[in-house]
């Protein structure tokens, strides 16, 4: 099946600095969503993004299909923002979802 | 925005013993998803049905079954229960447009003792 990896494992960063986070998967893919999974466990969607680029407010993606990876970009970081951000994508023919294992982002006041 | 509504949102149950767990999609949404996410790991595709019939399975025991009603919603039944299968269970809704974007309930907490 697809494998999906993420980069980097952990992140500690102090309130207000910016950040980057990767997705490489193996195969094409027909969907890519990002989640931010906050302390409480659910899963938030964030964006959906088999390709191009999105932004929303802070928070912005950008997938390049071709090259098999997508990142997202948070900028001036807040505690609120601390948690798991998982990206997940399905191949072509196969709806469900296959996850990372995720990057936790730990914002420090 | 109407989102996924998933019953109970903790539960904690002895071995050997049954639980259901009830999802309810998002209005005009087709196709429902369940995962399970252990402690400390990613969510694992469990199930999918698409206009009530089972599309697609995953690493689901056999003792776990589920089935989508005509009202959409859908249960996972859980028999024999066992310690590992103490986990978040999280249902996801989907509309079939060619936008596939997948939505997830608040999930279920099963703690088995």
């Amino acid at each position: 099946g697809i494998q999906v990896e993420q980069s980097p494992p952990d992140l500690i960063l102090q309130e207000g600095a910016n950040s980057t986070l990767r997705c490489n998967f193996s195969d094409s893919v027909n969907n890519l969503q990002w989640f931010h999974q906050n302390p409480w466990g659910q899963l938030i969607n964030l964006f959906y993004i088999p390709s191009g680029t999105k932004q929303n407010g802070r928070l912005s993606a950008t997938t390049v299909a071709t090259e098999r990876y997508s990142l997202l970009y948070i900028s001036s970081s807040q505690t609120t923002d601390s948690g798991v951000y998982f990206c997940a994508v399905d191949s072509f023919g196969n709806e469900k979802l296959t996850f990372g294992t995720g990057t936790r982002l730990t914002i420090i006041p | 925005a109407a989102g996924v509504i998933q019953s109970p949102r903790h539960l904690i149950k002895e071995k050997r013993e049954t639980a259901t767990l009830k999802c309810y999609p998002i209005p005009r949404h087709d196709t429902v998803y369940w995962y399970q996410q252990g402690p400390g790991q990613d969510p694992q595709f469990l199930i999918s049905f698409y206009e009530k019939m089972q599309s697609d399975k995953g690493s689901i025991p056999d003792r776990f079954s589920a089935q989508q009603f005509s009202d959409y919603h859908s249960e996972l039944n859980m028999s024999s229960l066992e310690l590992g299968d103490s986990a978040l269970y999280f249902c996801a809704s989907s509309r079939t447009s060619g936008i596939d974007e997948q939505f997830f309930g608040p999930g279920t907490r099963l703690t088995v003792l």
